[in-house]
């Protein structure tokens, strides 16, 4: 199955500030999504990336808010805009094979 | 994509097999069924996955009736290091849809 290289793994930011989360993967895949979990939750589905086109959003998330770029078929960012202490969550990147799905290790977020 | 109901939590002892049913009543045709591990600071990952009767590896045995409706995870013997939440999903994840996850299951063992 494919390995994914999630960074950073923890950050701090200050509000107001944004965060760009970078998911490498080894091999090419067509879909990569991305999740939030906040604390002592569920994941929830942010959105779709594939390569060469827009990225779906789920509801509730915005492109302005969470804009996501997939230039090519291992690589992805999600970047958190404007962050509040609302967005202090653990954000996962995803990738889907007909093996299963891989997750990245996340990015522990913390917005003071 | 059909809902998914599974006991909020669980808790049980080093050595012995713990049963988690997920309840999956409009489960479509097309729906397989996915169980997810994940501990505390790490992604979910991939234990399971079965269209009907009986699935097993190495880890974890899956068992679904003819009706699809609902499924169970089997852990043999779990030990401590089972401590984990269990997430049950169903999809036609043959088609590369997102995985939805609902609330999940915490299981806790102890010695």
């Amino acid at each position: 199955s494919a390995v994914i290289s999630q960074k950073p793994s923890r950050d701090i930011c200050q509000r107001g500030t944004s965060l760009t989360i970078q998911c490498q993967v080894d091999s090419q895949v067509t879909m990569m999504f991305w999740y939030r979990q906040q604390p002592g939750q569920s994941l929830t589905l942010i959105a779709t990336a594939n390569q060469g086109s827009e990225a779906t959003y789920e509801s509730g998330f915005v492109i302005d808010k969470f804009p996501i770029s997939r230039p090519n078929l291992t690589f992805s960012t999600l970047t958190v805009s404007n962050m509040s202490p609302e967005d202090s969550s653990i954000y996962l990147c995803s990738v889907g094979e007909t093996a299963g799905y891989t997750f990245g290790s996340g990015t522990r977020l913390t917005v003071v | 994509l059909a809902k998914t109901t599974q006991p909020i939590s669980m808790d049980s002892y080093e050595g012995q097999e713990v049963n988690i049913t997920c309840s999956h009543n409009n489960i479509a045709t097309n729906d397989y069924i996915t169980w997810y591990q994940q501990f505390p600071s790490q992604g979910p990952r991939f234990i399971i996955q079965g269209y009907k009767t009986k699935v097993t590896n190495e880890v974890a045995s899956l068992f679904i009736p003819a009706d699809r409706k609902s499924s169970t995870l089997s852990l043999p013997r779990v030990s401590l290091s089972d401590t984990a939440v269990y997430y049950c999903l169903v999809g036609d994840f043959q088609a590369g849809t997102a995985l939805i996850f609902g609330k999940g299951t915490t299981l806790s063992v102890s010695s």
